[in-house]
């Protein structure tokens, strides 16, 4: 299986400022055609995950242009580069080029 | 609009099968897409269980794959989960999902192994 590690597992981050979740896959992701099987999704409670990122760096149609993928091989990142108060989730990174597709464990994200 | 809906028992008794179905919406279940099942223990991490294809092809956690059957139904719009043998570890949110990048989630059903 390849395990999705993400850090930090929380972050405090103040109105306005840079949020940077990092998730290292065990092994390559990236296939022939050059394309990252890495998504990335958003929790807020008492719902599903909702897909932001795809692709590692293709943001999902109505997501807000703050938030930003850039990776490739085995090292990502998910940028929010100006927090909002709507943005304090748990994010998951996804990995869907080997089955079991495998997820990291999650970022909680606060305001500072 | 795409949209997929859980349905199922909540509450299944230790070493009994649990049932679910979803139903989708807006979207054709015969197109393109793999159709997968993902849970979430309470207040834990998400966990892929499986997907089917239109074809009826089937991919599965092979950490599971002993206890779990996905089946789909083209006519109904409908894709089914069963994992038999349950036990407390399996109680979770249990989510149907769209794509392998999961672009589109039902809201979640909770399932509660406990007798």
């Amino acid at each position: 299986d390849i395990v999705m590690t993400q850090s930090p597992d929380s972050l405090a981050v103040s109105l306005g400022e840079r949020a940077t979740i990092n998730c290292k896959s065990s092994q390559t992701v990236l296939d022939s055609l050059n394309k990252d099987y890495v998504a990335w999704y958003q929790q807020k409670p008492g719902q599903p995950p909702k897909l932001l990122i795809y692709w590692a760096s293709t943001r999902e149609s109505g997501v807000p242009d703050r938030f930003s993928g850039s990776g490739s091989g085995t090292d990502f990142i998910l940028t929010i580069s100006s927090l909002q108060a709507e943005d304090v989730a748990v994010y998951y990174c996804h990995q869907y080029y080997s089955i079991p597709w495998t997820f990291g464990q999650g970022t909680k994200v606060e305001i500072k | 609009q795409v949209q997929l809906q859980e349905s199922g028992p909540g509450l299944v008794k230790p070493s009994g099968t649990l049932s679910l179905t979803c139903t989708v919406s807006g979207a054709s279940i015969s197109s393109s897409y793999w159709w997968s099942w993902v849970r979430q223990p309470p207040g834990k991490g998400l966990e892929w269980i499986g997907e089917i294809f239109r074809s009826g092809s089937t991919n599965y956690n092979p950490s599971l794959k002993s206890r779990v059957t996905i089946s789909i139904d083209t006519s109904k719009n409908q894709f089914s989960l069963k994992l038999n043998s349950v036990t407390a570890a399996d109680t979770a949110i249990y989510y149907c999902v769209r794509d392998r990048a999961h672009d589109y989630w039902g809201q979640g059903t909770l399932v509660t192994v406990s007798s």
